[in-house]
């Protein structure tokens, strides 16, 4: 079973600070997803990264697969009080269909 | 273009009951997948279906029936709710082949929450 680890749980920062999330495993996965989830809703993906040492920005945030692709980061530049939910990753693996997803990060960013 | 539909968004069971979760897609999708989300625990897989007539077994499967008689509907069968199935439940649908296809965006309805006491 592949396994993946979220840190931190949870984070309050007041607007205008950075951020950064992490994604680790002892597997090594094809693709990692990126997913962030408001209350009340399902998940929306934010990105996809495939290559390792890959890095994809969204605005103001930064999306970073390791090389060995066994792990991730999402860095929140200039956080706002929009980006406040629960971040979650996601790996897939070398073959099949089934993404395994991580505890999840939940932001708070006050204004 | 309602994308995936989840009903009911709320319901509560006692222990023992069963009922059916309703889930819909309008976007021709032939992979679909049923999660649960528990606090710190992120999304589990309990049942996926790749076209209709085939389903598999997720991560977490046990108590849980699902059936794909069409490619539009894959509910979701509690045959007798136990507590421990207190959660929040989302359907999600894709396009087949690799997930990390920029097509193959998966794609979440609303979710149920589910209370079974």
């Amino acid at each position: 079973t592949q396994l993946l680890e979220q840190s931190p749980q949870f984070l309050s920062i007041q607007e205008g600070e950075n951020l950064t999330v992490y994604c680790n495993s002892s597997s090594v996965f094809s693709s990692l997803q990126w997913y962030r989830q408001e209350p009340g809703e399902g998940p929306v993906l934010l990105v996809t990264v495939v290559t390792g040492g890959e890095v994809k920005k969204l605005k103001r945030l930064t999306f970073q697969f390791g090389d060995a692709r066994k792990d991730s980061s999402l860095h929140i530049t200039a956080a706002q009080p929009g980006d406040t939910g629960l971040y979650l990753c996601a790996g897939a693996p070398a073959a099949g269909n089934k993404l395994t997803f991580g505890g999840g990060t939940r932001v708070l960013v006050k204004p | 273009n309602a994308g995936v539909t989840q009903t009911p968004k709320f319901q509560v069971l006692k222990t023992g009951q069963s009922m059916t979760l309703q889930c819909a897609q309008d976007m021709n999708h032939e992979y679909m997948s049923w999660y649960r989300q528990d606090p710190g625990m992120g999304l589990r897989l309990i049942h996926y279906s790749v076209g209709a007539g085939i389903t598999d077994q997720g991560e977490v499967p046990n108590g849980y029936n699902v059936s794909r008689s069409t490619t539009e509907d894959f509910p979701l069968r509690l045959l007798s709710a136990a507590p421990s199935q207190t959660s929040v439940y989302f359907c999600a649908s894709r396009g087949q082949g690799p997930s990390w296809l920029p097509y193959n965006e998966q794609f979440f309805g609303p979710g149920t929450r589910l209370t079974v006491l």
